[in-house]
C-alpha cells in the first residue's frame, strides 16, 4: 500500500547542534505537511509544502519538498530545548477521489543533558 | 476558542466492557478522523468522515465503530475492547470535506488525546 518512510526514528543531539529528519514516499505526493508533537501533547501543524522543489523557512526550521514530490526534509539549526518532541511528516494524496494523508512514523528529537 | 475536544483524557477499562470516546469540534469542519498512536508506528487512521452520515474505514478499523449524526460530533465506539486496543487515541478535524490536488489550508486540528488502557 501507500507508504511514507520517515527516518531516523530517534535522534539525540546536544543543545545547539543541528537536527534533520527525512521522509520518502513510494509514490508522488500532491503535497506534504509537517507536524510537531511535544511530549504529552498532540500533533500541531507546522507547515505545508505543495510545489516541486519548494523550500520554506520558519526561523530555525527549514522545510524542503523534493523535485519529484516524493521526498521531504525538516532541518532545525542550533536546536534548543523547546524543539524537543516528535516530528511527523504526512504526505497528501488523492485516493479514491478523496484527499488523504499518509503519515510517516515520526522522528523523536531528544536533547542530551 | 477554536478547538477539538476529546473526552475522557485517560480511561482504564476491562476487556469486553463497551466504551465511547467523544470528540467534538466547534470550527464547522466537514472532515473528522480518528487515529491511534503506538510507539514506533506513528499515527494510524482508524476511521474518517467526510461529512454528516458519511464514514469510511481507515487503515486499522477492526474493533472500532464510529458515527457522524451531526457535524460537530464524531464519537469512537469500542463495542468489546481488547488489550491490543490499549493506545493513545486522537481525534482530528479539518476545514473542507476534500481538497483538490495541491490544495492549501488542509491542515488537521487535533484533540488533546485519550490514553486508553484495556486490562
Amino acid at each position: 500500500g501507500q507508504q511514507v518512510m520517515q527516518i531516523p526514528q530517534y535522534q539525540h543531539v546536544q543543545e545547539g547542534e543541528d537536527f534533520t529528519t527525512y521522509c520518502n514516499s513510494s509514490t508522488t505526493l500532491s503535497n506534504i505537511q509537517w507536524y510537531k508533537q511535544r511530549p504529552g501533547g498532540h500533533p500541531v501543524f507546522l507547515i505545508q509544502l505543495v510545489k516541486s522543489g519548494e523550500v520554506k523557512k520558519q526561523k530555525r526550521l527549514t522545510f524542503q519538498f523534493g523535485e519529484a514530490k516524493k521526498n521531504s526534509s525538516l532541518h532545525i539549526t542550533a536546536t534548543q530545548t523547546t524543539d524537543v518532541g516528535t516530528y511527523f511528516c504526512a504526505g497528501g494524496k488523492n485516493m479514491d477521489s478523496n484527499y488523504q494523508l499518509i503519515w510517516g512514523a515520526g522522528t523523536k528529537l531528544i536533547i542530551k543533558p | 476558542e477554536a478547538q477539538v475536544t476529546q473526552n475522557p483524557r485517560y480511561l482504564i477499562t476491562v476487556t469486553g466492557k463497551k466504551l465511547t470516546v467523544t470528540c467534538s469540534q466547534n470550527m464547522n469542519h466537514e472532515y473528522m478522523s480518528w487515529y491511534r498512536q503506538d510507539p514506533g508506528l506513528g499515527l494510524r487512521q482508524i476511521y474518517y468522515s467526510m461529512n454528516v452520515e458519511a464514514t469510511d474505514k481507515g487503515d486499522v478499523p477492526e474493533g472500532y465503530k464510529v458515527s457522524r449524526k451531526e457535524k460537530r460530533n464524531f464519537p469512537l465506539i469500542l463495542e468489546s475492547p481488547s488489550p491490543n486496543q490499549t493506545s493513545l487515541y486522537f481525534c482530528a478535524s479539518r476545514p473542507s470535506d476534500w481538497g483538490a490536488l495541491g490544495a492549501t489550508n488542509e491542515k488537521l486540528f487535533f484533540g488533546s488525546g485519550t490514553q486508553l488502557s484495556v486490562l
